[in-house]
């Protein structure tokens, strides 16, 4: 069974432009998640999506911006770079974090940089 | 703010003891918890998880303790081998979200 794949996995910006990631949930997961992973401030929950619909959003500005497909696959955007979004943004899946289970499921995630 | 949180930031252990990572947490309210490792270059990996119901639970090599009173868990690693050495994460559910505390470095020497 394929893993949780992110793309790209490498990427580095300017101050300003904005940056698009993607993520393709395990087959048959249905809920997507996004973190963003920094030395600082460590795993930080950014928004989670079931069936196309936001469920959850964490306290980030409204620069960070997400979606999610019919298919489940999940993009996420950033508007208007800062040097300080410079980070691991990790997506992971579950067949249904409304169920309670904490297992989630992490791709090797996409390192931003920004210059 | 963070309601999970961990005492030591590193544990350097020797391959064959036994590790012990410990994890406080604030909100009185929580009543589910997940230990997660993540090796480097990786995303993090689910371990083991247990509810409030519970005050132990045990995998393959690995036990969570959870403590209400005081309002701490530990993660207990028997044999600890060098493909142990990872970051380890314990975290709690906030409704469909994963509060993640800081993370302990667990080193593991031959």
């Amino acid at each position: 069974k394929a893993g949780v794949t992110q793309t790209p996995r490498y990427l580095i910006k300017t101050r300003g432009q904005q940056v698009t990631l993607s993520c393709s949930p395990i087959s048959g997961h249905r809920s997507v998640s996004w973190y963003q992973q920094t030395p600082g401030q460590g795993l930080q929950f950014l928004f989670e999506y079931f069936s196309e619909t936001q469920r959850n959003k964490g306290n980030f500005p409204g620069r960070f911006s997400g979606r999610q497909f019919s298919n489940s696959r999940s993009e996420m955007n950033v508007s208007t770079l800062e040097l300080g979004d410079s980070a691991l943004y990790l997506c992971a899946s579950s067949f249904d974090l409304g169920g309670r289970t904490g297992e989630l499921f992490f791709g090797e995630g996409s390192r931003l940089t920004v210059l | 703010g963070e309601n999970v949180g961990l005492h030591l930031p590193t544990l350097s252990v020797q391959e064959g003891d036994n590790s012990i990572i410990n994890c406080a947490y604030s909100n009185s309210a929580s009543d589910y918890f997940i230990w997660y490792k993540q090796e480097s270059g990786k995303g993090p990996q689910f371990i083991i998880d247990i509810r409030s119901n519970m005050d132990k639970r045990q995998g393959q090599r690995v036990t969570v303790l959870l403590n209400k009173t005081v309002k701490h868990l530990s993660l207990q690693i028997a044999a600890t081998q060098p493909g142990d050495s990872a970051v380890y994460f314990c975290a709690e559910i906030l409704g469909t979200a994963l509060i993640f505390g800081k993370g302990t470095t667990l080193s593991v020497s031959s």
